[in-house]
C-alpha cells in the first residue's frame, strides 16, 4: 500500500519566492497534518486537518504560510514570501480516528532550503 | 512550557548495552503515548505505544508512570541498528489528533 507521499523531496529556493509544498495521505484517512522540523526546535506542528477541514492553525509561524486541503486526496502549504529562516524539513502525516492505536503515519519530508 | 520533555544526549553506548530514555508530558489529561524512532534524513516511525501496565517487545520495553507523567523506553542488548533519535510523543485523544512530540533523544551504538 503506497504510504504518504510528499513532494517535492528537496527545493531550494532564492528569498522571497514562492514555495508550494504538496502532500497526499493515505487513503482513507480523516486526519492530515503539516509538521516542521529543525534542529533547533524538533517536530512542530504547524496545522492539521480533520475531513479537509483545519482544526488548529495555531502552529502556522505567520501570515506567509498558508495551508490548504481541498479534497480528502490532497494537500499543500505554501510559503509567500519564503525567507531563510524556513529552511527546515516539512512533514506531512495522516492518521485514522478509527484505529485504536492512533499511530502517525509520516511522508519521507520535503527538504527546503531558502537562500 | 513544552508539552514534551526530553533530554536530548547524545547517549553513545557500545554494542550489548543497556539504555534508557525517559521523558515527561505536562497534560495530565494526555490519553496516549507512544515512542516514535527516527533515522538520519528519514521520517519518524512508530516504534511502540506505551500501554499503562507497560509493555515489551523483543528488546524493548516501555513504561508510563500517569502519577509523575513520565514515560520511559529501555532498550536491553543494544545492536548498532539501533541508532538513531527516540520521540517521546503524546496525544490528547485516542482518535487521531493533537500529538505533540518531544525533541528527540539521540542514541548511538558503537561497535
Amino acid at each position: 500500500d503506497a504510504g504518504v507521499i510528499q513532494s517535492p523531496r528537496h527545493e531550494v529556493t532564492e528569498m522571497g519566492q514562492e514555495v508550494t509544498l504538496r502532500c497526499k495521505p493515505i487513503s482513507g484517512h480523516d486526519y492530515l497534518f503539516w509538521y516542521r522540523q529543525t534542529m533547533m526546535r524538533g517536530l512542530e506542528l504547524l496545522i492539521y486537518f480533520n475531513n479537509n477541514v483545519p482544526i488548529d492553525d495555531s502552529g502556522m509561524p505567520e501570515d506567509r504560510f498558508s495551508a490548504k486541503m481541498p479534497n480528502a486526496s490532497f494537500s499543500t502549504l505554501k510559503i509567500q514570501p519564503s525567507e531563510p529562516r524556513d529552511s527546515a524539513v516539512y512533514f506531512c502525516a495522516s492518521s485514522f480516528s478509527g484505529m485504536n492505536t492512533g499511530e502517525l503515519f509520516f511522508g519521507e519530508g520535503s527538504r527546503l532550503t531558502v537562500l | 512550557r513544552k508539552e514534551v520533555e526530553q533530554d536530548p544526549g547524545p547517549f553513545n553506548v557500545p554494542e550489548g548495552a543497556t539504555v534508557a530514555f525517559n521523558c515527561t508530558y505536562s497534560n495530565s489529561a494526555s490519553q496516549s503515548f507512544f515512542w516514535y524512532r527516527q533515522d538520519c534524513r528519514k521520517e519518524p516511525k512508530l516504534l511502540m505505544s506505551v500501554y499503562s501496565s507497560g509493555n515489551e517487545d523483543g528488546r524493548f520495553t516501555a513504561q508510563l508512570n500517569r502519577a509523575s507523567q513520565y514515560i520511559s523506553l529501555l532498550i536491553r542488548d543494544s545492536k548498532l541498528s539501533d541508532s538513531a533519535t527516540y520521540l517521546c510523543v503524546v496525544s490528547l485523544t485516542n482518535t487521531g489528533n493533537q500529538f505533540y512530540f518531544g525533541t528527540g533523544t539521540s542514541l548511538t551504538v558503537i561497535p
